[in-house]
C-alpha cells in the first residue's frame, strides 16, 4: 500500500497562533482528504483536495500532487481546534481503499 | 440529513462473547468501509465492500467478519473477541467517482472485559 507520512506527530499553540501542518505521500494519488477527529472520536471532513488549493475559514489546504505532499494550514487557532488531524489518500488503480496518514496531534492552549 | 449512523454508541463485551456492530447510511453511497482505530493509532481498513463485492484487507484476522445484506446496512461481527480487539470501530461510505470522498459514521467504542 501507499505509505503517507504526517509532520509534525504532535504540536502545541497558544491560542491565536498559526501552524501548518504536512503529509507526503509515497505514490501518485487520485484522492486526498484532511480530517478532523475531535476528542469524542468523530472525524470530521475538512477538505477534499487532490490537487490546487482550497479554503474554508480560518483553514485553507494546498496539495501539490506532482511532488506527493499536501499541507493544511490552521490561522489564528482556537482550543476547539485541539484533536489529531488525519490526511487520507486514495489510488483508484488499488481498489476503493483510503490510507490514512500517522495523524498529527494538536494541542491549542488558551 | 443524509448521513452514517453507527449503533450502538459504546459497546462492552465479554471475552470471547460474539459481538456485532452496525453501520446504517442514507446517502445511497456504493461502498462501506469498517476501520479498527486503537488508542493514538490512525484507523486502519479491515475491509470493505464495492456494491455487493467483499474485499478483504490480507493483515484482518479471521476474527473479523462483515456482512451487506442491502445498500443501506453494514455490519461488523466479531466472532470471539479478545482484549486486543478493544479499540473504536469506524465505518466509512463512498460512492465511487463522486466528490467529496469519504463520510464518516461516529464510531462504536468496544470494550472487551
Amino acid at each position: 500500500g501507499i505509505q503517507v507520512e504526517q509532520s509534525p506527530p504532535d504540536l502545541i499553540l497558544q491560542e491565536g497562533a498559526n501552524s501548518t501542518l504536512r503529509c507526503n505521500f509515497s505514490d501518485s494519488v487520485n484522492n486526498l482528504q484532511w480530517f478532523h477527529q475531535n476528542p469524542w472520536g468523530q472525524l470530521i471532513n475538512l477538505f477534499y483536495i487532490p490537487s490546487g488549493t482550497k479554503q474554508n475559514g480560518r483553514l485553507s489546504a494546498t496539495t501539490v500532487a506532482t511532488e506527493r505532499y499536501s499541507l493544511l494550514y490552521i490561522s489564528s487557532s482556537q482550543t476547539t481546534d485541539s484533536g489529531v488531524y488525519f490526511c487520507a489518500v486514495e489510488r483508484l488503480d488499488t481498489g476503493n481503499q483510503f490510507y490514512f496518514g500517522t495523524g498529527t496531534s494538536l494541542t491549542v492552549i488558551p | 440529513d443524509a448521513m452514517v449512523i453507527q449503533n450502538p454508541r459504546y459497546q462492552v463485551t465479554q471475552f470471547g462473547k460474539p459481538v456485532t456492530l452496525s453501520c446504517s447510511q442514507t446517502l445511497n453511497h456504493n461502498v462501506m468501509y469498517w476501520y479498527q482505530q486503537k488508542s493514538s493509532q490512525a484507523p486502519k481498513l479491515l475491509f470493505h465492500y464495492y456494491d455487493k463485492d467483499f474485499n478483504n484487507e490480507a493483515d484482518t484476522p479471521d476474527n473479523f467478519q462483515s456482512r451487506r445484506p442491502n445498500t443501506s446496512f453494514c455490519f461488523l461481527d466479531i466472532r470471539s473477541p479478545g482484549l486486543g480487539d478493544a479499540a473504536m470501530y469506524l465505518c466509512a461510505t463512498s460512492r465511487v467517482g463522486s466528490r467529496p470522498g469519504y463520510t464518516f459514521g461516529s464510531g462504536t467504542r468496544l470494550t472487551v472485559v
